[in-house]
């Protein structure tokens, strides 16, 4: 059940798009296909914007995408705004009813 | 509106119990799965305990396997986090989530404030 692997940090101009990268293992997003994105305001609860590597739960901005290859994972967040400063975690389910999340990936807007 | 408030944490000696709590509103309760995140102030999110809608099924992270034992009542719509033999390293906010299915994902859909557990001597 180790962490999945995510950058610490990627940043972007407004306008911008991004790149967050998730790596897991075999026994995780190569497998399962089943991971998940969440956005993470200091102070509030994390809140999920894609599902199922590229499923977008009602209300979220369609800024916001997914996909996978093989083990890793990515969230592309495209004209960047101001607001889409966080931080961002990626997720998979695993063997034996268990869940992972990635190590997080903090946005700044420049 | 759907909300989950979580309750029950506090200041607690290494090796005590705890037992926290979670009311679900807004959303049929009985028909999905639910889960503690925990999170260290400053640090990342870990996925701790999960459990199936009708309770069929539960998961843990193996850092608390034979400590900790998560519960549900569909009638009371609240779940429940038992926490046994308290270890300094459990101190961390925990977040009562909902799942988008009734089997154990990893699509925490909705979530709690969180409820801070700190276990120091």
């Amino acid at each position: 059940q180790s962490a999945l692997t995510q950058p610490a940090s990627v940043s972007g101009s407004p306008g911008q798009s991004i790149t967050i990268s998730c790596t897991g293992t075999s026994s995780d997003i190569a497998v399962y296909k089943f991971v998940s994105w969440y956005q993470h305001h200091p102070g509030k609860a994390p809140k999920l914007i894609i599902y199922d590597v590229v499923h977008r739960p009602s209300g979220v901005s369609n800024r916001f995408s997914g996909s996978a290859s093989g083990n890793t994972a990515s969230l592309t967040i495209s004209g960047l705004q101001a607001d889409d400063e966080a931080s961002y975690y990626c997720s998979s389910y695993t063997s034996f009813i268990t869940a992972v999340f990635g190590t997080g990936t903090k946005v700044t807007v420049l | 509106e759907v909300q989950l408030v979580e309750s029950g944490g506090g200041l607690i000696e290494p090796g005590r119990s705890l037992r926290l709590s979670c009311a679900a509103s807004g959303f049929p309760f009985d028909e999905y799965a639910m889960h503690w995140v925990r999170q260290v102030p400053g640090k990342g999110l870990q996925w701790v305990s999960g459990i199936y809608s009708n309770s069929d099924k539960v998961g843990y992270v193996d850092s608390v396997k034979g400590r900790f034992t998560i519960s549900r009542d569909n009638a009371k719509n609240s779940l429940y986090l038992q926490m046994n033999s308290l270890r300094v390293e459990d101190t961390a906010l925990y977040f009562c989530a909902k799942d988008l299915h009734h089997y154990v994902s990893d699509a925490f859909h909705m979530w709690g404030q969180g409820t801070m557990v700190t276990v120091s001597s």
